[in-house]
C-alpha cells in the first residue's frame, strides 16, 4: 500500500536552470496538492489539481512556476529559471476521490531543492 | 494577524510530563482542523483530525473551541519519541481545500 511518492528526493540546480518535481498520489487518490516549506517556516499551499485540471492555484507565484497533473503519469511541479530563493522543501499531498474540504491530505516525503 | 498562529516553543519537558499546545485561527468560517507531526527534515504526518466534540487517541487529546477560535493538543505521559514539531492545519475557506498551516510548535522531551 504505497503512500505518496515524490522524486527526486534531492535536487540541486544552478541559478537559471529548470527544476522538475514529480509526485505520484496514493493509490486510488485523484486529488493532488503542492506545498512549499522554506527553511524554518511553515508549509505554504501552492496549488491543488485533479486529473487534467488545475482547481486552485492561488498560492502559486505568478511567474516561473507551473503545475500539471496529466491523465497518465505523475503530477509535475515545474520551476523555470530557478533563483536561490526557490531553495526549499516541496511537499506533495493527496486525498481520495469525492473527498471534501474536511478530508485528510496525506503527504509525500518531499523534494529538497537546492539552488546554487 | 496571521491566519493560523502557534507558539514556536521550544517546549522542553521531562519524560512523563503532560504538555499542551494551542493554535489560534483568524477565520471564523474555518471548517476543518488537523494536527500534524513533523520530524526534522521529514514530511508532515497526520496525528489527528480535530472534531467539534473533541477526540482522543491514546495519549493524545485534541479539542476545538470555536467561540475562541483555537484548537489544542494535549499529550499525556510524554515519551522521548514525541520530540518533534507539531503543526496545526486549518481549512479556512468554504469550498476550497487548501490547508493553512501554522509555523509549528517544537517539543523536546528530555530524559
Amino acid at each position: 500500500n504505497a503512500g505518496v511518492m515524490q522524486n527526486p528526493r534531492h535536487l540541486v540546480r544552478r541559478r537559471g536552470q529548470e527544476a522538475r518535481l514529480r509526485c505520484s498520489p496514493m493509490k486510488g487518490h485523484s486529488h493532488v496538492y503542492w506545498y512549499r516549506q522554506l527553511p524554518e517556516e511553515g508549509l505554504k499551499f501552492m496549488v491543488y489539481l485533479q486529473k487534467e485540471n488545475i482547481i486552485d492555484e492561488s498560492g502559486m507565484p505568478k511567474e516561473r512556476f507551473s503545475a500539471e497533473f496529466p491523465k497518465e503519469g505523475p503530477s509535475i511541479l515545474r520551476i523555470q529559471q530557478v533563483v536561490r530563493g526557490d531553495s526549499a522543501a516541496y511537499f506533495c499531498a493527496s486525498s481520495p476521490p469525492r473527498a471534501g474540504p474536511t478530508d485528510t491530505q496525506y503527504f509525500g516525503p518531499g523534494t529538497r531543492l537546492t539552488v546554487l | 494577524r496571521k491566519e493560523v498562529e502557534q507558539d514556536p516553543g521550544p517546549f522542553n519537558v521531562p519524560e512523563g510530563a503532560t504538555v499542551a499546545f494551542n493554535c489560534t485561527y483568524s477565520n471564523s468560517a474555518s471548517q476543518s482542523f488537523f494536527w500534524y507531526r513533523q520530524d526534522c527534515r521529514k514530511e508532515p504526518k497526520l496525528l489527528m483530525s480535530v472534531y467539534s466534540s473533541g477526540n482522543e487517541d491514546g495519549r493524545f487529546t485534541a479539542q476545538l473551541n470555536r467561540a475562541s477560535q483555537y484548537i489544542s493538543l494535549l499529550i499525556r505521559d510524554s515519551k522521548l519519541s514525541d520530540s518533534a514539531t507539531y503543526l496545526c492545519a486549518v481549512n479556512p475557506y468554504t469550498g476550497r481545500r487548501a490547508l493553512t498551516f501554522g509555523s509549528g510548535t517544537r517539543l523536546q522531551v528530555q530524559p
